[in-house]
Parts: structure tokens; C-alpha cells; sequence
């Protein structure tokens, strides 16, 4: 069964540290992972797509990468600020079925000044 | 940019009422979906759609219908409200599978609050 598991499932930081968001999947075959940031009460916003083939994708002080042959990926970020406080989403998108994106269930994200 | 709207930010209903909700898109993508998004479960696909007047069921569709009868515009219907239907839900939309490609992104609108009482 197709699955993208996310952990931790919350996590509080200080605001100037970095941390780093894992994203385990059984999805097979796939065709990208996608990384979306969620503000409270708002819908999912795009923050990275890696295919298959990449490592690593960067976007300001978010970087993704990917190791498809374990099947995980992570996202680093850097110099948190206030305005990272959200949910992460890591959603993968699979080559075969009737509908393909497979989403995990997220990281909330607390950044305190 | 797409725009991706939904008709209402917060809705507060009763049980066994019907409810619409109204999810418009501006950019002429040929498939949408409705989600609902509770804690601890991420998000659910209800239906999609991949053409005007095409419906497809999701993992949870039961209590929900869904029409498409333009492009732009998907319609998820409560035909009768419960409790258990509270969550916030989610219109999103993408231009086509393609697998592989960027043109696959889901851009989501701003969200349902939906409280059934």
C-alpha cells in the first residue's frame, strides 16, 4: 500500500536554529515529491518538487533532498523565523493508479521568539 | 499566478441541512479536487474531477456528492449535514497528470472551516 509517513509530528524551536522535517514513503513507482508549508487556516503552498532522479532542491532557506533508494526525504530549515511556524506536508505523487497524490499527515512547526 | 477560491472561509450549519460548497479556479486546469483535512489524518480525497461533468470517488466519499458542470468551477455537496462532517475542506487544482513534470502541482484554495451542529 501506497504511504508517506512524516515525523516528528511537532516540533518547537527557537527562532535563528535550524531543523530538519523527515518524510518516509512506500510509494512505487513515483514520479516527484512535493514539499508544502501550510499557515494556520490557509491551504497548502508549494515549497519544493525533486523527481526521482534529483538529490537536492533549494528554495531561500528550505532545501530539500531525496534518497530514492531508501525511499526518504528531509527538509532543512535554515535560520528559522517567526513566519516558518506552520504545518509541513510531504506529498508524493505516484505513476500508476486511479488518483496519485499521496500526502503525509504533516509536521507542525513552533517558532518561538 | 492560479487562483484557486473557495466561497466561504468559515460555514456553521445544522444537522440534515444541505450544503454547497463553491470552489472556482482561473486557470483553465482540467482537474479538481476535494479534500477534507482533520487533525492527526492529513488530508482525505473526497472526488475529483478530470473533465467538465466527469466524477471520480476518492478514499471517502460516502455523504458527498460532488458536480462539475463548467471548467472552472467544482462543487462538493453535503446532501445531509452531520456531525461528523466538520473539518475544514479543501478545493485544489492541477492542470494534468503528467507524472514527472511540474505541470502535475496541486494549487490549493484557502479552505472551509465547516462546523455541523
Amino acid at each position: 500500500k501506497n504511504q508517506v509517513e512524516q515525523s516528528p509530528q511537532s516540533l518547537i524551536i527557537l527562532e535563528g536554529k535550524n531543523c530538519t522535517l523527515q518524510c518516509n514513503y512506500t510509494v512505487s513507482p513515483f514520479s516527484n515529491l512535493r514539499w508544502y508549508k501550510q499557515d494556520t487556516g490557509r491551504g497548502p503552498v508549494s515549497l519544493t518538487i525533486m523527481t526521482f532522479s534529483e538529490n537536492t532542491k533549494s528554495n531561500g532557506r528550505y532545501t530539500a533532498t531525496l534518497d530514492a533508494d531508501t525511499k526518504q526525504s528531509s527538509l532543512h530549515i535554515t535560520a528559522s523565523q517567526l513566519s516558518d511556524s506552520a504545518s509541513y506536508i510531504c506529498v508524493v505523487t505516484a505513476t500508476s493508479g486511479t488518483y496519485k497524490y499521496i500526502f503525509g499527515t504533516g509536521t507542525r512547526l513552533k517558532v518561538l521568539a | 499566478d492560479v487562483k484557486v477560491t473557495q466561497s466561504s472561509r468559515y460555514l456553521v450549519k445544522r444537522t440534515g441541512e444541505k450544503v454547497f460548497l463553491e470552489c472556482v479556479q482561473d486557470m483553465d486546469h482540467e482537474n479538481m479536487f476535494w479534500y477534507r483535512q482533520d487533525p492527526g489524518l492529513g488530508l482525505r480525497l473526497i472526488y475529483f474531477s478530470y473533465d467538465v461533468k466527469m466524477k471520480e470517488k476518492g478514499d471517502i466519499p460516502e455523504g458527498y456528492s460532488v458536480s462539475r458542470e463548467k471548467k472552472e468551477r467544482f462543487s462538493l455537496i453535503l446532501e445531509s449535514a452531520s456531525t461528523n462532517q466538520t473539518s475544514m475542506y479543501l478545493c485544489a487544482s492541477s492542470l494534468e497528470e503528467l507524472g514527472g513534470t511540474r505541470e502535475d502541482e496541486q494549487f490549493f484554495g484557502p479552505g472551509t472551516r465547516l462546523t455541523v451542529l
